[in-house]
């Protein structure tokens, strides 16, 4: 157990449909992260928001909307993917976006898109 | 920027063994070195990073990596593994900010 707490842990879906992946910390953190994982590739750092505003946003396509209603819940929503955005989708935070902070990672989403 | 290079993508080793796991980098600056690990489905954990002070971090579970910032490695060691050591490795570095760049991973098995 974490405190970082990800929801569902595995999703299919088709290209056309609309999803949201879900994330949940329970450690008093103010930032917090999405990350792609990809088969033998580095991890991929995709958004950043601190105290619930986006502070990077790491060239990802517009298929990919995040969502930070407040410092505790993060969320992904994703429409008319495609099948090279099957991957591990990674939520994480810190206690803010300080350097050396050591940021807490979630279980991860399985994400398959057919 | 910093890059990330794990030298060595798959580490077998039979238990009660010792491993080491190579990490190379590359900065124009001071940096912050992390090193994380993931178990077969489940996300990343930190074993132990590196700030300032001491070269020598001892982390969880036995694991300690010794900073060198004139070979501007990292390397991860720990005397003797168990099979609960099978598992992914990352070595991730940060230098002025919160950004972490991680290389590509080192899957370490450990066989009876």
């Amino acid at each position: 157990e974490t405190g970082v707490t990800q929801t569902p842990r595995h999703l299919v879906m088709g290209m056309t449909n609309k999803k949201s992946l879900k994330c949940e910390q329970h450690l008093g953190h103010n930032a917090m992260y999405w990350y792609k994982q990809s088969a033998k590739k580095p991890l991929e750092l995709m958004f950043v928001y601190n105290f619930k505003e986006q502070t990077e946003n790491n060239s990802v396509p517009s298929r990919f909307s995040p969502e930070c209603p407040n410092s505790s819940h993060l969320f992904l929503h994703l429409h008319t993917l495609q099948p090279e955005d099957s991957a591990l989708y990674l939520c994480a935070s810190s206690p803010t976006t300080g350097t050396g902070n050591t940021i807490y990672f979630g279980e991860g989403s399985w994400l398959t898109v057919v | 920027a910093q890059s990330v290079t794990q030298l060595d993508s798959q580490v077998p080793v039979f238990e009660e063994a010792p491993v080491e796991l190579r990490c190379n980098y590359s900065s124009s600056v001071s940096v912050y070195l992390f090193w994380y690990v993931q178990y077969p489905n489940q996300g990343l954990q930190l074993l132990l990073k590196y700030l300032s002070g001491s070269t020598l971090v001892k982390g969880i579970n036995g694991f300690e990596a010794e900073f060198n910032k004139s070979q501007t490695s990292f390397h991860l060691r720990k005397p003797s593994v168990h099979i609960s050591d099978t598992a992914e490795y990352f070595c991730a570095v940060s230098d002025s900010d919160y950004k972490l760049s991680f290389g590509a991973g080192t899957t370490v098995t450990v066989r009876a």
